[in-house]
């Protein structure tokens, strides 16, 4: 079955750490994104990129950071910088010439 | 002001009644329209959607476009328990931008 695979479903990083998150996709799609999610505050944009090898800051983008080696992956890295990382984190993706984007099932982030 | 606003409930209704969910948008450059569904821990999935002003239905749902007013709605007809979830309208001004959302709508239908 196509579709992105986000991983893992719930994380746990302690104060100062790095964490990666992972998503994949086999959609065969360009464009690849990653959102936090807050309560009452909808999806914000952290990174996007749109070919391999290539990636733009969305409107949160400090604290995180992300590689495009391949285009089936696009992993998002949780810095010791993003001072309050506790959220939901959805990956997206979306075909060339497609408008509408398709979401893994998210990875909880949580700070201990 | 946000580019996108919606009202984010919480929205309580019996089954089987009509739901109306409403999006405001101030960009008119904003051409392509989609409503998503999002339950409770999970990824959102695309429910509907539209390019051009007007109606579109699939099943118990319409969406509704009125760029003249920018102003985008989603009906939910005989509502289901199972339509309880969070539904977020999203918008584009083309394939190459990304989406903007709102902030969602928490819908809870009561059998």
């Amino acid at each position: 079955d196509g579709g992105i695979t986000q991983s893992p479903k719930y994380l746990f990083r302690k104060e100062g750490q790095n964490v990666t998150l992972s998503c994949e996709q086999n959609l065969n799609h360009d464009a690849m994104y990653w959102y936090r999610q807050d309560p009452g505050q909808g999806l914000r944009l952290i990174y996007y990129s749109q070919i391999v090898n290539d990636f733009q800051k969305g409107d949160i983008a400090e604290g995180y950071s992300v590689s495009r080696e391949k285009k089936e992956s696009f992993p998002l890295t949780v810095t010791s910088a993003q001072k309050n990382p506790t959220a939901f984190y959805l990956c997206a993706s979306k075909g060339q010439g497609g408008t509408e984007a398709f979401f893994g099932q998210g990875t909880r982030l949580t700070v201990v | 002001q946000k580019e996108v606003e919606q009202d984010p409930g919480p929205l309580s209704v019996p089954e089987g009644a009509i739901v109306s969910l409403n999006c405001t948008y101030s960009n008119s450059a904003f051409q392509y329209f989609m409503w998503y569904r999002q339950y409770s821990r999970k990824g959102p999935e695309l429910l509907m959607y539209t390019y051009s002003s007007g109606n579109k239905e699939d099943g118990r749902f319409t969406a509704q476009v009125d760029k003249s007013s920018k102003y985008i709605s989603l009906f939910i007809r005989d509502s289901q328990p199972s339509d309880s979830a969070t539904y977020l309208c999203a918008l584009t001004s083309g394939s190459a931008r990304q989406l903007t959302f709102g902030s969602g709508t928490q819908l809870t239908v009561l059998p």
